[in-house]
This record gives C-alpha cells, sequence and structure tokens, in this order.
C-alpha cells in the first residue's frame, strides 16, 4: 500500500516564525512531489511542486525534497495568520496515469 | 492561467433524484481530470480518473453505475450522481492536468452536495 504520511497537528506557530511541515512517502519510484494548501470549506490549491533533489524557494516558501530519505518538506517563513490552513502533501503514484496520493494534511495554526 | 471552474458550487437535493456536476478547464486542454470526494473532517479520496475519450478509471469501492463520468471534450467532464441519497452528501471536487504538461493538478472549486 503506497502512502503518504503526515502529521496531522494542529501544529502551532506565533505570527512571524517559521512554519515547518513534513512529509513522508513510502513509494521509491515517486518523482513529483506537491504541496496544496486547503482553507476550511475551500477546495485544495497549489502552494508548490518539486522534482529534484534539494530546496526551491517561492516567496515564503521553501519546498526541500530528499528522495533517499523519502522525505519532503515545507517551510514558511514569516508566518502569517492568513497561513493557517491544512497543508496536504502529494506525491505522484509511479508508473499511473498522473494520480496522486495525498497525505491526511496537516492543520497550521499561526498565532497573533 | 490553469484555471479550474466547477458547476453548481453548491446544490441541495431530494433523494433518489440525480445530480450532474460540471468541471471545466478553462484556460487549458485537460485530457485528464480527476474527481475527488471529501467528507467533513476526512482527507480527499480518489473517486475516478477521468480520460477524454474513453471510459473513467474507477477507484475500488466506487460504484461506476451511480457516479457517472463523461469527459466529452478537453475542456470538459461531468460527474453525475444517480439516485443520490444522504450518505452522498458530501464536497465533491475536480481537478485538471494540463494536456502535455507536467503531472500537476489544479483543482477546482469543488460542489457541495447535500442530499435531503
Amino acid at each position: 500500500q503506497k502512502e503518504v504520511e503526515q502529521n496531522s497537528g494542529p501544529l502551532s506557530v506565533p505570527e512571524g516564525a517559521i512554519a515547518s511541515l513534513n512529509c513522508t512517502y513510502s513509494d521509491r519510484v515517486s518523482q513529483s512531489f506537491f504541496w496544496y494548501r486547503q482553507y476550511s470549506g475551500k477546495s485544495p490549491e497549489l502552494i508548490m511542486s518539486i522534482y529534484s533533489n534539494g530546496d526551491k524557494e517561492d516567496g515564503r516558501f521553501t519546498a526541500q525534497l530528499n528522495k533517499a530519505s523519502q522525505y519532503v518538506s515545507l517551510l514558511i517563513r514569516d508566518s502569517q495568520p492568513s497561513d493557517s490552513a491544512t497543508y496536504l502533501c502529494a506525491v505522484n503514484e509511479g508508473g499511473s496515469q498522473g494520480n496522486l496520493i495525498f497525505g491526511k494534511g496537516t492543520k497550521l495554526s499561526v498565532k497573533p | 492561467g490553469a484555471v479550474v471552474s466547477q458547476h453548481p458550487s453548491r446544490v441541495i437535493c431530494k433523494s433518489g433524484t440525480s445530480v450532474k456536476i460540471e468541471c471545466r478547464s478553462l484556460d487549458f486542454q485537460a485530457t485528464t481530470m480527476f474527481w475527488y470526494r471529501q467528507f467533513p473532517k476526512q482527507s480527499l479520496m480518489l473517486m475516478a480518473t477521468s480520460n477524454e475519450g474513453s471510459k473513467a478509471t474507477y477507484e475500488q469501492g466506487v460504484e461506476k453505475d451511480k457516479f457517472l463520468i463523461n469527459h466529452a471534450s478537453l475542456t470538459l467532464s461531468t460527474l453525475t450522481v444517480t439516485s443520490a441519497h444522504p450518505e452522498d452528501s458530501s464536497f465533491y471536487i475536480c481537478s485538471a492536468v494540463v494536456s502535455g504538461g507536467t503531472d500537476t493538478q489544479y483543482f477546482g472549486p469543488g460542489t457541495r452536495l447535500t442530499v435531503l
């Protein structure tokens, strides 16, 4: 069974701090990794994709990928209350027609 | 770019009726679209993969005769919930992949179905 594991949280950080969200996956042949943000009652919104080992930065967000450890993370710098949401890690299912395996999500709460 | 719309955004129907939900890629062509369902406080559950011009691939446990999927064009996929019952009440979300692009899925805003 291919799995994507995330700590469900809630992860609480003060405004302005760095929020660190982690994800591990079981399928070694996965090549594409995504972070989505989902506000309560809304659909997921793509934050970042990452395909190569290392870091990828986009504004306040940095995704980190380590394929050897089967680990992907998302750092949010200067966290804002508006970042409070559930963050979903998704990994492509190797050999499939683009299917993504989603983690259950980590709920982040940024306190003013 | 990569905008996906869904219609309707919210629907309330009586038990036993059928409901059709449309998913459109507005500014790109999508050979493949996906249909998900999400119950309150639960994670996304993939229901089926929809490919333009061919039959949808359903996940285990999803009844293909109850959840009819038609992907008739490169910008439109429809999900019809037939003979809906209260247990079908959920948040239905579609996603689309840009034809010839990466495997990034772009999500529609979702349709909240309530069956009375």
